[in-house]
């Protein structure tokens, strides 16, 4: 069965960073592309970052970009985004997701995690 | 980047009835296009990818068309398990930012 698990979400204040994991298992991590999408709360879905199996390619939305920085240990089957200078915008659940077929980021996320919650207030 | 515009924004309909949701680029994704389901409190689910082609073990009921710059999602009956906000999703590789529209909540008449 495949799951993707995610943590480190938490209240932050503005200005500070914050470290999310994924934690994936039922399928060859490293097989495929992986993505980060978020929702803040209320509001519609916004794709943040997405990175290829080998991490040779990693893409950003304008709104994270120099802030942001996805990662991947294929060894450790793990996802992460590192986010710095955080703003009271980026309060938002943060969930990890799986491309559907490709090694590169290029396509839809076919499985998803439940997601995980920060929050940036002083 | 490359804007997605959802059409409506919510829709009220009825068990049975058949519901198309719209969705237009800013300039052509090819086929490159996603449709998802999501329910309060849940992660997003996939039903169409490729702009017509339906992911495994959704309905039948579900369908997608377009291609270019405008597409739609179809429910030909729609069911109670349906209600619930609906989401495209371009994937253009010449984008670097795979955009999602604002969304289309079906709720009951």
């Amino acid at each position: 069965e495949v799951q993707l698990v995610e943590f480190g979400g938490a209240l932050v204040q503005p200005g500070r960073s914050l470290r999310l994991s994924c934690a994936v298992s039922g399928f060859t991590f490293d097989d495929y592309a992986m993505y980060w999408v978020r929702q803040a709360p209320g509001k519609g879905l916004e794709w943040v970052s997405g990175i290829s199996w080998d991490s040779l390619r990693r893409t950003y939305a304008d709104s994270v970009k120099g802030r942001f920085t996805i990662s991947r240990d294929n060894a450790k089957n793990s996802l992460y985004l590192q986010m710095s200078s955080l703003r009271a915008e980026d309060s938002a659940m943060y969930y990890c997701a799986k491309d559907r077929t490709s090694a590169h980021p290029d396509g839809p996320g076919d499985y998803w995690g439940q997601g995980t919650l920060v929050t940036v207030s002083s | 980047d490359i804007q997605m515009t959802q059409s409506p924004s919510t829709l009220s309909a009825s068990v049975g009835d058949r519901v198309t949701i719209t969705c237009r680029a800013s300039q052509s994704i090819d086929s490159w296009l996603a449709w998802y389901q999501q329910k309060p409190g849940k992660a997003p689910k996939l039903l169409i990818y490729k702009a017509s082609n339906l992911e495994s073990g959704v309905p039948s009921r579900f369908s997608g068309s377009g291609s270019g710059t405008e597409f739609t999602l179809t429910i030909s009956s729609l069911q109670p398990d349906d209600f619930a906000t609906y989401y495209c999703q371009q994937y253009n590789s010449y984008s670097y930012a795979y955009t999602f529209g604002q969304g289309t909540k079906v709720d009951i008449k």
